[in-house]
This record gives C-alpha cells, structure tokens and sequence, in this order.
C-alpha cells in the first residue's frame, strides 16, 4: 500500500487566493483526519471524517476553511479566501477502525501564504 | 473538551543516556495513548501505544506507562543513541459514539548528543 497521499507537496500562494488540498486515505481505512502544524500551537486537529460523514468540526479556525469527503477515497480541505497566518504543514491522517485508534500520516502539504 | 499537556518542550542527553518524556490528560473516559516521533521534514511516525487496561509496555528500547489514578502517561528510552534525536508527541484518544478523535500534546524536541 502507498500510504496516505496529500498533494501539494508544497503550495506557495498569495493571500486573498484560493488554496486546495488533497489527500487519498490508505484504502479500506473509514476514518480520515486533517490537522495542521505549526511552531507556535503543535498539531491541532481541524477536523475528521468517519465514512465520509464530518463528525467534529470544531477544529476549523473559521469559516474561511471547509473540508469535503466526496467518496472513501478522497477527502480535500480548502482555505478561501487565504491569511499569512494559516502559512503552516497541513497533515492528512487516516485510520481503520479494525486498527484501533492508529493513525497513519500522509507526508502533509507545506503552505506558505505570501 | 480533552486537553494534553507535555513535558519538557526540549530534552537534552547524552548518547547511551535516558530520556523521559511526560504527558497528562484532563478526560477520564480516554482509552488510548500513542506517542509519535517525527524526524525534521517528515510525517509522526507511531512509535508506540498502550490501552487503558495495562500499565506499562515496552518495545526494545522504549517503553510507555499509564497512571490512569493520576491521568498520566510517560514515554521512556533507554540507552539513546543520535538517531532517537527528533519531536516526540504523546497523544489521547476520545471516543464519541462509533468513532473518535487524538488529541495531541505539544510536542518534546529531543536531542541526543553523541
């Protein structure tokens, strides 16, 4: 299996621009995890999907964010309009509840908002 | 809503040394502790776990402990070598319903010098 697939790698926009990311869940996996990392507050946890039903949202920063779970396979979080201040890693995670609580990272998306 | 707490942020030892790592959680219905270790640039990896039903766990060098009386948990390694250098974060687990969510600490940024 490849793991969890996020695209961009890297993302490099201007503030005001509409910002897409991507990920693929390892497949079978039913519970999918977007969390965002900086220096100043850790990982926080923006929000998850358990088959493809958002469960808490609470995370989201505000209403400048939305994240989508169209199908089991792919899962995408949008910033629009785009703030410096969301410049940070963007980690997607997904889990099998035949797992337990295991959670595998995909390589995450590195934003930088000019 | 869960909260984890992890000390120290910085952890400085000498190769062949131990490191402690310490995390508490404020909610008592939390059944599992993960701790992950993330190498600069690249994705937490999961290290090591342990469930609320035991006490202690350990894998070669590392080990993990649950004090559930106190709500903490600690990760333990032993005989650290310049590889082991990375952040390391602990983690909580809450269930809700069928699904449920890891609440991460704040991260401890170990160095072993050689």
């Amino acid at each position: 299996d490849a793991g969890v697939i996020q695209s961009p790698r890297h993302e490099v926009t201007e503030m005001g621009q509409e910002v897409t990311l991507r990920c693929k869940p390892i497949s079978g996996h039913n519970s999918l995890f977007w969390y965002r990392q900086t220096m100043m507050r850790g990982l926080e946890l923006l929000i998850y999907f358990n088959n493809n039903v958002p469960i808490d949202d609470s995370g989201m920063p505000e209403d400048r964010f939305s994240a989508k779970m169209p199908n089991a396979s792919f899962s995408t979080l949008k910033i629009q309009p785009s703030e410096p201040r969301d410049s940070a890693v963007y980690f997607c995670a997904s889990s099998s509840q035949g797992l337990g609580e295991k959670l595998f990272f995909g390589s995450g998306t590195q934003l930088s908002v000019l | 809503g869960e909260n984890v707490e992890q000390h120290p942020s910085t952890l400085s030892v000498q190769e062949g040394d131990s490191a402690v790592i310490k995390c508490t959680y404020s909610d008592s219905a939390s059944n599992y502790f993960p701790w992950y270790k993330q190498e600069l640039g690249k994705r937490p990896q999961l290290i090591i776990d342990i469930r609320s039903n035991v006490g202690e766990k350990k894998d070669q060098r590392i080990a993990v402990t649950l004090n559930k009386t106190a709500k903490h948990f600690s990760l333990h390694i032993t005989e650290t070598q310049p590889e082991d250098s990375a952040v390391y974060f602990c983690a909580a687990s809450l269930r809700m319903d069928s699904s449920y969510k890891l609440i991460f600490g704040s991260g401890t940024r170990l160095l072993v010098r050689p």
